[in-house]
């Protein structure tokens, strides 16, 4: 089956321009999670949802940043007036969930994002 | 913030020799994952290990738990020119107070593993 999908590839942006980052997870999982992994900070949580509901938006680093799961399916991370240093590869991931334990996570390929 | 500290940073061996790659955290943990990732990019599960075992295999990989001692070991054997990539060990937090784990992975900084031909 497929796994995790993530676009764009590749994205180049202006310092101060909005950016929309997609996640299509695998079918059937309910969990959906999104990392940044930068030089500096390394893999950092940014957010989970489970169906549509974001119990915990905790690692999101800033009010710029938001995030939104339709129909318990694709997720959008949207970055308002990027800076530079939100330049990192965004990862996003998901898994399956049974009785409220959560198995290992499917990641994508990421987005490079880079703000010039 | 980073639970997890790997060691060694950088790993560099020989075709069939074995690796070996240490993790620690510092909190209780319902699991430990080891991820492998290539350039940088998307991360590949290799072995979840739950707070309960204490060795798992899968193929050639090893990996042990202690939680007593808040450590994990991962043991990759013959190793092969493929097998070079960074590795990471992620822990997954014990249950809150409601009993649920939501799988908030924390990620340790990785070994960068070179296998020589």
């Amino acid at each position: 089956g497929a796994g995790v999908s993530q676009s764009p590839s590749n994205k180049v942006t202006e310092k101060g321009k909005d950016v929309e980052l997609r996640c299509d997870p695998i079918s059937g999982h309910t969990a959906l999670y999104w990392y940044r992994q930068s030089l500096g900070q390394g893999l950092e949580f940014l957010i989970y949802f489970q169906g549509n509901s974001a119990p915990d938006k905790s690692g999101l680093p800033s009010d710029r940043f938001s995030a939104e799961r339709t129909g318990g399916s694709v997720s959008t991370l949207t970055i308002q007036r990027t800076q530079q240093e939100d330049s990192a590869v965004y990862l996003c991931a998901s898994s399956f969930t049974s009785r409220g334990s959560h198995y290992e996570q499917y990641f994508g390929p990421g987005t490079r994002l880079t703000v010039t | 913030s980073q639970q997890g500290e790997e060691d060694p940073q950088a790993l560099s061996i020989q075709e069939g020799e074995n690796a070996t790659m240490n993790c620690s955290y510092k909190t209780s943990i319902n699991n430990l994952q080891w991820y492998r990732q290539n350039s940088g990019r998307g991360l590949v599960h290799l072995i979840l290990i739950r707070s309960n075992e204490r060795e798992k295999h899968s193929g050639r990989l090893r990996v042990t738990l202690d939680t007593s001692k808040k450590s994990s070991s991962l043991l990759i054997t013959a190793s092969r020119a493929a097998d070079t990539a960074s590795y990471f060990c992620a822990t997954d937090p014990t249950p809150n107070a409601g009993g649920t784990s939501y799988g908030k992975l924390t990620f340790g900084q990785g070994t960068i593993l070179t296998v020589h031909p």
